[in-house]
This record gives structure tokens, C-alpha cells and sequence, in this order.
């Protein structure tokens, strides 16, 4: 069955270093976004791709970034983490038009000390 | 802009009771898609229903009703005879087409619904 997966699952790191969090999909869907979910926010977007080297900003992408270099991929990287970056992130994925749904991932939640 | 509000935060009630979500968008875009997911206490996301801005057909799927009206911008969602199973915050989000885009969603809040056995 296709399939949207993220890891890891759960990661603690320090003030400064720099985090990737994996997400990856079997959908073969155009479309792959990053969000984070905060308490009392909802969920916002960090980024988002229409395509293979496509990527694009969202709400609140100050300090993410996201490469684009095959269909199944978006990783998502923190290049120097923050507290204020301790959230949880959802990957998602759909086929393309403004009216698919999308499918999500399982999350990742990331505490930064 | 374009927004979507939740306004209740909370909302907790007894087993077999009727309850209604209330979601509140705003867009300049006069095609646009209103969505309600479900985030049960284990984390994921569920994907419950889509409604595009021409089909103001309210929809039920056994328990679960929502009521779209473009006249007072809602897209409320009503859970009769509630169960404890449908202990979760629901999100209902907005997606447009204006500018290029393809599906980014603009969520609410969230609701957060308990029911008591």
C-alpha cells in the first residue's frame, strides 16, 4: 500500500546544530508540504514543493529549508535549531490540485535544548 | 487575507450527545475548497471531507453532517450521537487556487472535542 512515512519519530537536540527530519512517499504525488503544529497555532506551513526542484516558502519558513531532488522526497533541515523550533512536523503529500486532499505523515516531534 | 476560525478551543460532552464544530473562513478567491480533519490522541491526521465553493449541498456520512454556507462563510460539522471514539481535535482548513496554488492548506486552530462515556 502507497504510503508517507517520516523520521525519525522523535529527536532531541541542542541549541545550534543542524537537524534533518526525512519524509518520504510512495503516493507518486507532485506535491509534498512541511508543516509544524504548535499548541494553540493549528498548523502552519514551513514549505512547500510542486515538483521535482521545486520548493517554495510558507507561513513561517525563517530558519527551514527544503531540497526537491526526487519525487518521493522532502526532507526538511534546520540549519542552526532554536528553542522556539521545538514543535511537532507533519509531512504531506497530494496529487497536485488545489482540490486533492492531503495525505499525511505520521509526525515528528522535535525538542531543541 | 485569507483565514480560517475555530473559536472554540474546547468542547466536551456527554456520550450520545449531538455536538457541532463551527469553522469561519474568509478568502478573496471565489473558488476554494473547505476541508475538516480529524487528529485523534494518537497524532495522525485523517482526512474526513472535502467541499469545493460551488456545492453548497450539505453532506452526511452516517454520524458526521456538515452544513456549508457561503452566505455566512461556515462550514460547520455536526457529530450526532456521539461516541467516545470521536475524541479528537478537528481542523477545518482552506485551500485556494489564486496565485498558482496547488492545494496549500490554511488550517483553523482546532477543536478540541471529549466525549464522556
Amino acid at each position: 500500500d502507497a504510503e508517507i512515512t517520516q523520521s525519525p519519530r522523535h529527536k532531541i537536540t541542542e541549541t545550534g546544530r543542524q537537524v534533518t527530519l526525512a519524509c518520504h512517499q510512495t503516493w507518486n504525488h507532485n506535491n509534498m508540504f512541511w508543516y509544524r503544529q504548535d499548541l494553540g497555532h493549528g498548523l502552519r506551513l514551513i514549505h512547500y514543493s510542486y515538483g521535482v526542484h521545486d520548493t517554495n516558502k510558507g507561513e513561517v519558513s525563517d530558519g527551514y529549508s527544503v531540497s526537491r531532488s526526487n519525487t518521493e522526497d522532502l526532507p526538511l533541515t534546520l540549519e542552526s535549531a532554536a528553542s522556539s523550533q521545538t514543535s511537532v512536523y507533519f509531512c504531506a503529500s497530494s496529487v497536485g490540485q488545489a482540490w486533492n486532499e492531503q495525505f499525511f505523515g505520521p509526525g515528528t516531534r522535535l525538542t531543541v535544548l | 487575507a485569507q483565514k480560517v476560525t475555530q473559536a472554540q478551543t474546547e468542547i466536551s460532552v456527554v456520550e450520545k450527545e449531538d455536538v457541532t464544530l463551527d469553522c469561519v473562513y474568509e478568502t478573496r478567491d471565489t473558488t476554494y475548497y473547505l476541508f475538516w480533519y480529524k487528529q485523534p490522541p494518537s497524532g495522525e491526521l485523517v482526512f474526513l471531507i472535502r467541499r469545493n465553493s460551488f456545492d453548497e449541498q450539505n453532506e452526511i456520512s452516517g454520524r458526521y453532517s456538515w452544513n456549508f454556507q457561503k452566505s455566512t462563510s461556515s462550514f460547520n460539522f455536526t457529530i450526532t450521537a456521539s461516541q467516545v471514539v470521536d475524541s479528537a481535535v478537528y481542523f477545518c482548513a482552506l485551500s485556494e487556487q489564486r496565485g498558482g496554488s496547488q492545494g496549500n492548506l490554511i488550517f483553523g486552530k482546532g477543536t478540541k472535542l471529549s466525549v464522556k462515556p
